[in-house]
């Protein structure tokens, strides 16, 4: 069975960073293109970063563009958002969600909040 | 960048009801949107993809329809745990948008 599992969420102050992962069984890893999506807490879902299988193409939503970068590790079978200079607007559920056939898979979400 | 206009943030509906939930891309995606359904406390579940193709287990009372610019997710004889907040994706283009989402109620 396809599994996601993100982690690495939690309290941080504003300006501050966080590294988010997201961990990937059940599939091979390195055939696809992955996504970050995140909810703001009673609000809809937002696109944030797109990542090719090998590395090649990477896309931002505008508003963390020069502030969060997505990349991988295909021999380990992760994901990661490295994420810097944090506003209370960031504060969200993080998704990882699998490319192809629109997002068929997700994970369970890490939460992050950014507040003094 | 492509806005995906749910117009309908509430829905009220009951067992048994047909309902349509609409979704409207402000410019041609051809049939790259996808629908979701979402549970409170839960990740978002995929139901649709390419616009009129069920994923594996959704059940056959969901379906999706549309191209273009204007889509239609259509729940037959809703059941009651199909209440739940639904969102629409469109996936023709970056940045990727999504809908505001429906949430369909209990009358």
């Amino acid at each position: 069975d396809v599994q996601l599992v993100e982690s690495g969420g939690g309290l941080v102050q504003p300006g501050g960073s966080r590294k988010l992962s997201c961990a990937a069984s059940g599939f091979t890893f390195s055939n696809f293109g992955m996504h970050w999506v995140r909810q703001a807490p009673e609000k809809g879902l937002e696109w944030v970063a797109y990542i090719s299988s090998g590395n090649s193409t990477i896309y931002y939503a505008d508003t963390v563009k020069g502030r969060f970068t997505i990349s991988r590790d295909n021999p380990k079978n992760t994901l990661f958002l490295q994420m810097t200079s944090l506003r209370s607007d960031d504060t969200a559920m993080y998704y990882c969600a699998r490319s192809g056939s629109g997002f068929a898979y997700w994970g369970q979400g890490t939460l992050v909040t950014v507040s003094a | 960048d492509i806005v995906m206009t749910q117009s309908q943030k509430f829905m009220s509906t009951s067992v048994g009801d047909r309902v349509s939930i609409t979704c409207k891309a402000s410019q041609n995606v051809r049939t790259a949107v996808a629908w979701y359904q979402q549970k409170p406390g839960q990740s978002p579940k995929a139901l649709i993809y390419l616009a009129s193709n069920r994923h594996t287990g959704v059940p056959d009372r969901f379906t999706g329809s549309g191209s273009g610019t204007d889509f239609t997710l259509t729940i037959n004889n809703v059941q009651s745990e199909d209440l739940a907040d639904y969102f629409c994706l469109q996936h023709w283009n970056y940045p990727l948008t999504f809908g505001a989402g429906t949430k369909l109620e209990l009358k």
